[in-house]
């Protein structure tokens, strides 16, 4: 069955950078884009961007440009989202799910930015 | 970005009874290849979101026929009949047309 698995909650501080993992299982890797989404209390769903997981080629929302980079690595069926310069407003729950439909979903990894 | 206004933003139900949730999109959601990328996920408490509804009105893998998908251009509605207790959660549409993607701010359905 398709799943992804995600990487453990992180704790940073501010200024930090964290870098999540998604580990997919259960389908040829490269047929589906990896999406990432941030989730939070106050603004909701907010779509960041994707990565075509074949090519690597990646597109992001204007508004998440400078803070994530979205990664690849075929050999391991593992997606990457890196997100730097932390600040408390990145303390959310990031998910990443499977093609442009967002058909799976990972369990979802809480990041929580704190001094 | 496409706003994609959900109303109502909580609903209550009774078990066994119906009930459905508007989404309406600042911009035609009709792609230029003649597809209208609008999906209908499911967030049940303590989980990630669900896939119920792609493409407008196509039921995903597993999802039961109680669930239906409906609309076109920049005004869609999911309905959900015979009402269970595990179709509780916040229901979220989501745009898949124009960049950014854009979600629905939720609807949170709740038992009456």
């Amino acid at each position: 069955q398709v799943q992804l698995q995600q990487s453990g909650a992180e704790l940073a501080k501010p200024g930090s950078s964290v870098k999540i993992s998604c580990k997919a299982s259960g389908y040829t890797f490269t047929s589906y884009y990896i999406s990432w989404i941030k989730q939070t209390t106050g603004q909701g769903l907010e779509y960041i961007g994707y990565i075509n997981t074949g090519s690597g080629g990646t597109n992001y929302n204007e508004k998440f440009k400078g803070k994530a980079t979205l990664t690849v690595d075929k050999s391991s069926s593992t997606a990457f989202m890196q997100l730097s310069s932390l600040t408390p407003d990145d303390s959310a729950v990031y998910y990443c799910a499977r093609g442009y439909g967002l058909s799976y979903w990972g369990q979802g990894v809480m990041v929580t930015v704190s001094s | 970005d496409v706003v994609m206004t959900q109303t109502p933003v909580s609903l209550s139900v009774s078990l066994g009874g119906q009930t459905s949730i508007s989404c309406r999109s600042s911009q035609s959601l009709v792609h230029s290849d003649g597809n209208t990328y609008l999906y209908w996920y499911l967030q049940k408490p303590g989980q990630s979101p669900q896939l119920l509804i792609y493409k407008v009105s196509n039921r995903f893998s597993g999802v039961p026929d109680r669930f239906s998908g409906s609309g076109s251009g920049t005004d869609f509605t999911l309905k959900i009949s015979r009402v269970e207790p595990e179709d509780l959660g916040v229901y979220y549409c989501y745009q898949g047309t124009h960049y950014p993607r854009t979600f629905g701010g939720g609807t949170k359905l709740e038992l009456k």
